[in-house]
């Protein structure tokens, strides 16, 4: 059974600081992982998609690594705004069937003026 | 375009009654899933629909819990004599495809937030 850890549970910086959230996974064999962001009250959006065979991925200042077989994903996000101020959710979709996602509980990130 | 939307937002009932959660796919989307999220938990998923197959329906808690999907379009979520331990928000998602081929992305929708008293 996939189960997926996300390290810190809470993160609080200055605006303008680079940071990194990271996951952990325990099934390696995964078809992609998918980096959300969910808001108080709202539904998840989707920042990032990488597929297994992949290493990274990168939109605007977030970029996303993916290392498979040491089951691991980081998130960085550079130069940090309070609009990045969100709960940030990894999601790897597992093999077999209908390939859903397995969620960790997020980090809970507060980006300070 | 319009993105999946989830109806109602929130939904308040009695233990006991039944309720029915509804779900609109983006258009085109031939795959559908429920998630559900209880306070400070993750997110479970519930059921998948993918065109005409079977759907997967492991993560279904209890025999409460069903779901339909038409085609490829409205899905409803139905939770029999609901209990206070339903109490969640209940996602979801739908994306173009899930095939061998192809993994998309999935969106999601809002949410419906159900509170059972």
């Amino acid at each position: 059974k996939q189960e997926v850890t996300q390290i810190p549970a809470a993160l609080s910086v200055p605006e303008g600081e680079n940071l990194v959230l990271n996951c952990s996974f325990t099934d390696s064999a995964i078809y992609n992982l998918q980096w959300f962001r969910q808001d108080p009250g709202k539904g998840l959006t989707s920042l990032l998609l990488i597929q297994s065979s992949q290493r990274e991925q990168t939109s605007g200042r977030l970029n996303a690594s993916l290392d498979k077989s040491s089951g691991r994903s980081t998130l960085y996000i550079a130069a940090s705004q309070p609009g990045d101020s969100a709960t940030y959710l990894c999601a790897p979709s597992s093999q077999g069937g209908s390939e859903k996602l397995v969620f960790g509980k997020g980090t809970k990130l507060t980006v300070n003026p | 375009g319009a993105g999946v939307s989830q109806s109602p937002s929130n939904k308040v009932t009695e233990k006991g009654k039944d309720v029915e959660l509804r779900c609109d796919p983006i258009s085109g989307h031939t795959a559908l899933y429920w998630y559900r999220q209880r306070l400070g938990q993750g997110l479970e998923f519930l059921i998948y629909f993918q065109g005409n197959s079977a759907p997967d329906k492991s993560g279904l808690p209890s025999d409460r819990f069903s779901a339909e999907r038409t085609g490829e379009s409205v899905s409803t979520l139905t939770i029999q004599r609901t209990q206070q331990e339903d109490s969640a928000v209940y996602l979801c998602a739908s994306s173009l495809s899930q095939t061998s081929e192809r993994r998309d992305t999935q969106y999601f929708g809002p949410g419906t937030r159900l509170t059972v008293l």
